[in-house]
């Protein structure tokens, strides 16, 4: 059984640019959270999606970041118009039931320039 | 909202030898679970243990066991027997309980080296 997939690993845009990071969760996995990883920072959570719906983005910015997870392949983490401070390693991470132990991909390390 | 506080940036230990990592938290909930997560260089978040509040028996994985006071509100993690592959960032992550819940508030991290 794969664990959570994310791609790429790493990521190179330039300003305005846009990013997409995908997010392939483990089999039979329906809830997929993002978290974002600042440099010297923990991790802060940033949306909460099962599949076709969007449970909670308190954690996103309301402009520019949008995710979604189709019904039928991976979560999509999409950044429009990337600004340095976006810079960040951006982690997935799945579970099967909501207050389940969450398994986390190896993280997209986003690079703007 | 809830806070988690790890004093430590940086820790080393020799091989073999037991090493400390702590770690607080505040928070007005009294139904959570309490975790420590490792990340290597290779940038994998990897569950080490997991602790409900409602448990008064600290829990334990293999070397890795947590000294859980509630009342302290702290929640820190003991590497026995270190290993040079326990070299890594660690950090201490607090989750609401009761079912629906399912963010993960987590501190800014240890970096334990563990010499050889």
């Amino acid at each position: 059984n794969a664990g959570v997939m994310q791609n790429p690993r790493h990521l190179v845009r330039r300003r305005g640019q846009e990013a997409r990071l995908r997010c392939s969760p483990m089999k039979g996995h329906s809830h997929v959270y993002w978290y974002r990883q600042l440099p010297e920072e923990g991790l802060k959570f940033m949306v909460y999606l099962q599949k076709e719906n969007i449970i909670d983005e308190s954690g996103m910015p309301k402009e520019r970041f949008s995710a979604e997870f189709p019904k039928e392949g991976p979560s999509i983490l999409r950044i429009q118009q990337v600004v340095r401070g976006d810079s960040a390693a951006y982690f997935c991470a799945s579970s099967a039931y909501l207050d389940e132990k969450l398994f986390f991909g190896s993280g997209t390390q986003l690079s703007v320039l | 909202a809830q806070t988690v506080t790890q004093s430590q940036p940086e820790m080393s230990v020799q091989e073999a030898e037991t090493v400390t990592l702590s770690c607080t938290y505040d928070t007005s909930e009294n139904n959570y679970y309490l975790f420590w997560y490792k990340q290597p260089p290779s940038r994998q978040m990897i569950l080490v243990i997991r602790q409900e509040a409602y448990k008064q028996q600290n829990a334990t994985e293999n070397r890795f066991s947590v000294n859980f006071q509630k009342a302290a509100k702290s929640f820190s993690l003991k590497i026995s027997d270190s290993q040079l592959g326990d070299t890594a960032m660690y950090f201490c992550a607090f989750m609401k309980g009761g079912g629906s819940n399912y963010k993960l508030t987590f501190g800014k991290g240890t970096l334990l080296t563990v010499n050889p």
